[in-house]
């Protein structure tokens, strides 16, 4: 079964530094989806990456799908403290809408001021 | 547009009892999946109902079940609570042409 390893699983940065987060598949990516949750509560849309290559950005935050090395990474731009949470990558068949998304274990993200 | 909407928010229930959690759909999804996060970890796939039939089910017991309504709404049962179950229970709707999944706000279950 497919399996995603994020990296790190923490990380606190300064106000105002970029930061990456990756998320690394153990089988081929046909597609990823990216989630912030603050603690304890639901998850928030970020970005659907569906082919390989693919770049999206919203706001300061940028995300890439390397479908060869079965990577996807997140990288946020001049963070700031309304960042801080936890995110989640997320694996599913963008083609079968009945398949469901396999999940990371979550980075948490802590912004000092 | 509506979001995904679940209730209750929280709950405390004993071990041993039985707990149902709601969830509605988001307007032009049709399939529902519902999800365990425990403290830590990232969400687990439980089953997916899509037109009322359970289409998909994760690594988990039969004591957890769940329906599907005609409005595409859905409801998960968990039986003979264990204190394993507290967790917090995570509804998506899925199935419109965007292709995406759009979560509820969980609900926060602690067995006693």
């Amino acid at each position: 079964s497919q399996e995603l390893e994020q990296s790190p699983q923490s990380l606190i940065v300064q106000e105002g530094k970029n930061l990456t987060i990756n998320c690394t598949s153990s089988k081929t990516l046909y597609g990823l989806y990216w989630y912030k949750q603050k603690y304890g509560e639901g998850l928030i849309f970020l970005m659907m990456l569906q082919k390989g290559g693919e770049e999206k950005s919203h706001e300061k935050i940028t995300a890439k799908l390397d479908e060869k090395k079965q990577q996807s990474s997140l990288h946020i731009t001049a963070s700031q403290p309304s960042h801080a949470g936890i995110y989640l990558c997320g694996a599913g068949s963008l083609y079968n809408q009945g398949g469901k998304l396999i999940f990371g274990q979550g980075t948490e993200l802590s912004v000092k001021p | 547009e509506t979001g995904v909407t679940q209730s209750p928010t929280h709950l405390i229930k004993t071990r041993g009892q039985q707990v149902t959690l709601r969830c509605s759909s988001q307007s032009g999804h049709n399939t529902v999946s519902w999800y365990q996060q425990a403290l830590g970890q990232g969400p687990q796939f439980i089953f997916q109902y899509y037109r009322e039939e359970e289409n998909g089910r994760g690594n988990f017991p039969p004591r957890f079940s769940g329906l599907q309504f005609p409005n595409y709404s859905s409801e998960l049962n968990v039986n003979a609570l264990e204190l394993d179950d507290s967790a917090l229970y995570l509804c998506a709707s899925s199935g419109g042409t965007d292709f995406g999944y759009t979560f509820g706000s969980g609900t926060r279950l602690t067995v006693v």
